[in-house]
């Protein structure tokens, strides 16, 4: 299966703290997003990542992408309660980039 | 706000009974995905369509089908409902994966079979 994975599957700092989440997938891939849900509710869309791309800062978070590992991790600095929330990796398929794959999720708990 | 919305926000049935989940995307995406998600199995890609068309099909199981009106907007049709049936089904627009398949989710519909 092409589905990625999270480690770790849960994370609980303080605020202030960075958090590092990371990923790791199975197959080629076009690209590689991070997305952010809260308890029960919608994804949102936090960061794309292309494959040929390195790096990638967006505000407080810094995504890699280590193609050659088939791993990404995302880096949240300076944690706030509010980015207490599950965090997502999404590949698509080189082949088939209309076929999206998450992973499980890190729960991220942030405390104040 | 994600500009995607799906009705119904919840809905409760019994086995074996049929419902049908509606999802309009966000204005100018063409291109709908249809997402489960279940305690034990996470986020599962179902299918997507392009422009009325089915572009790409992950786990859906055959009791499931959907499609996109000329409108752009989609219905997941579920029947023979079962227990496992029970998730929270998620819908997700983007305007075209060529370009940029950076997707919006909407806010879910939250299906359980007793």
């Amino acid at each position: 299966s092409q589905q990625g994975e999270e480690d770790p599957q849960a994370l609980s700092i303080q605020e202030g703290e960075n958090a590092t989440m990371n990923c790791s997938y199975k197959t080629s891939i076009n690209n590689l997003q991070w997305y952010r849900q809260n308890s029960g509710r919608g994804l949102v869309h936090l960061i794309l990542i292309r494959s040929n791309e390195r790096e990638k800062h967006s505000g407080r978070l810094r995504v890699t992408l280590d193609t050659s590992k088939k791993s990404s991790s995302l880096l949240i600095t300076a944690s706030r309660a509010a980015d207490t929330a599950s965090y997502f990796c999404a590949t698509d398929g080189s082949y088939n980039f209309n076929k999206f794959y998450f992973g499980s999720g890190t729960k991220l708990n942030v405390k104040p | 706000d994600s500009g995607v919305t799906q009705t119904p926000k919840h809905l409760i049935t019994a086995t074996g009974q049929r419902v049908t989940l509606r999802c309009s995307p966000r204005s100018g995406d063409l291109s709908v995905y249809w997402y489960q998600q279940s305690l034990d199995q996470g986020l599962q890609f179902l299918i997507q369509y392009y422009n009325g068309e089915e572009r790409a099909k992950g786990n859906i199981l055959e009791r499931f089908s959907a499609q996109q009106f000329p409108d752009l907007h989609s219905e997941l049709n579920l029947s023979s409902l079962e227990l496992g049936d029970s998730a929270l089904y998620f819908c997700a627009s983007s305007v075209d994966p060529l370009e940029n398949n950076e997707q919006f989710f909407g806010p879910g519909t939250r299906l359980t079979v007793l």
